[in-house]
């Protein structure tokens, strides 16, 4: 399987905890992409990397937030002291450089309780 | 502020019939456009794109329709299937040259046998 991948599917921690997910994307895409998505909503941008370089980040992305993507490969999402209103499924995309077809990851669904 | 609109929450359709989803937007930056659909628990599926250079294009059953003067964007889907049922996100990207994706509110299509 070539697509992109995330890990883990599904977290569950309490108000307060740390978590870091992972996403691995299309081993030739340059560009790698963060969105959240809650109930009834459309994916909200995130931040995005080209190769190794964090090129933009929402004002969705607060302090607590923190993105890597070491060597540009594969990358990792870090919420720090999470809240209850982290509970979301984020995504994770990828592409080539331009205005090129993003390719979605499964998302890893966060529970906070 | 919404810079891309799915006014229609659902759709309901005979199987064999056509479906068509709407999609408006407001900001004339926007040069790429895609449609993805979205089944519960997964990622979002790429299914279609046209560039603004184009007003038309076709894979299939789909075809996605770009009326820039309008704004609006649909994407028809002929003959519906039942295995069509899900939800349906139109995005846009081109405002700057990040290519990150403004998605809509999606419409969930349901496709009765």
């Amino acid at each position: 399987d070539t697509g992109v991948s995330q890990d883990p599917r599904h977290k569950i921690t309490k108000r307060g905890q740390n978590v870091t997910f992972r996403c691995d994307p299309i081993s030739e895409h340059n560009r790698l992409y963060w969105y959240r998505q809650t109930l009834g909503q459309g994916p909200e941008f995130l931040t995005y990397f080209q190769n190794e370089a964090q090129l933009e980040k929402s004002r969705l992305l607060s302090d607590r937030f923190s993105a890597e993507r070491p060597k540009g490969s594969f990358s990792t999402l870090e919420i720090q002291r999470t809240e209850q209103g982290d509970s979301a499924m984020y995504l994770c995309a990828s592409s080539l450089v331009g205005p090129d077809t993003q390719y979605f990851g499964p998302g890893t669904r966060l529970t906070v309780l | 502020d919404q810079q891309v609109k799915q006014n229609s929450p659902s759709l309901s359709v005979q199987e064999g019939r056509i479906s068509i989803l709407n999609c408006d937007y407001t900001n004339s930056m926007f040069d790429y456009f895609l449609w993805y659909k979205k089944y519960p628990a997964e990622g979002p599926t790429f299914l279609i794109s046209i560039s603004s250079i184009k007003d038309k294009n076709e894979d299939g059953r789909f075809t996605v329709f770009l009326n820039k003067s309008a704004k609006h964007l649909s994407l028809h889907i002929v003959p519906s299937q039942p295995g069509d049922s899900a939800v349906y996100f139109c995005a846009a990207s081109g405002a700057g040259n990040t290519g990150k994706l403004i998605f809509g509110q999606g419409t969930t299509l349901q496709v009765k046998p």
